[in-house]
């Protein structure tokens, strides 16, 4: 199976703040990575898909990057209503695999 | 609008088996791969099973594989999770996520329902 790590773990920012979060497969699944973000107590919703392809509806300051085993997803202007835990799926082979998380808070 | 309702979830003990739904609106779900996530109390998300939209093809997490068994009636829009063998590391809210085009690999998981919880406690 796929594994996925996440950095980092937890990290603090501002409104205003770039952000980026890395994630790093075990092997190598081109660009088939997706991007969630949960907030406490609410469902995830997907950000991003196939590394870079922004989910509609979703606001352009969100993007991602990356393939083959290293991407990132950045912020471009951190919001208020942007903290939250930012989950990673490979989606290139069966089983799929969830990166840890990682938590933006203030 | 794709609307997605999961129920079954509630306490089991250890050893007990358990079976979730989900029912699905707003779309042609035979056309649709489903999926099964789950997160453990204050924990991460958790892949655990997915099915193609004619049920020909099926995956498992190695965790829940030969104890958990995905299922779909398609007449009826409904996606199922059979659960034996429970384990009180099953418990979590357990999710079904939708994979527009057929193809979960192409458009993974997008969109969930609310979520069903599951206790596994003596």
């Amino acid at each position: 199976d796929i594994q996925m790590t996440q950095s980092p773990s937890a990290m603090s920012a501002s409104v205003g703040d770039r952000v980026t979060i890395t994630c790093r497969a075990s092997q190598g699944i081109s660009n088939y990575l997706a991007w969630f973000q949960q907030k406490p107590g609410k469902v995830p919703k997907r950000l991003i898909y196939a590394a870079s392809s922004l989910q509609s509806g979703v606001p352009s300051r969100f993007s991602g990057s990356g393939s083959g085993t290293e991407f990132t997803l950045t912020i471009s202007s951190l919001q208020p209503e942007d903290f939250a835990t930012y989950y990673c799926l490979q989606h290139n082979s069966y089983p799929f695999t969830f990166g840890p998380g990682t938590t933006v808070d203030i | 609008e794709v609307q997605l309702l999961e129920s079954g979830g509630g306490l089991v003990q250890p050893g007990g088996s358990l079976r979730l739904s989900c029912a699905a609106s707003g779309f042609t779900f035979s056309s649709y791969s489903m999926t099964w996530v789950r997160q453990a109390p204050g924990k991460g998300l958790d892949w655990v099973s997915a099915m193609s939209g004619s049920g020909g093809s099926i995956y498992y997490a190695d965790s829940v594989k030969g104890r958990f068994t995905i299922s779909r009636d398609n007449s009826k829009n409904t996606l199922f999770l059979q659960m034996n063998s429970l384990r009180a590391e099953d418990t979590a809210i357990y999710y079904c996520a939708s994979c527009s085009g057929g193809n979960c690999r192409a458009h993974p998981l997008d969109d969930w329902g609310q979520g069903t919880l599951v206790t596994v406690s003596s």
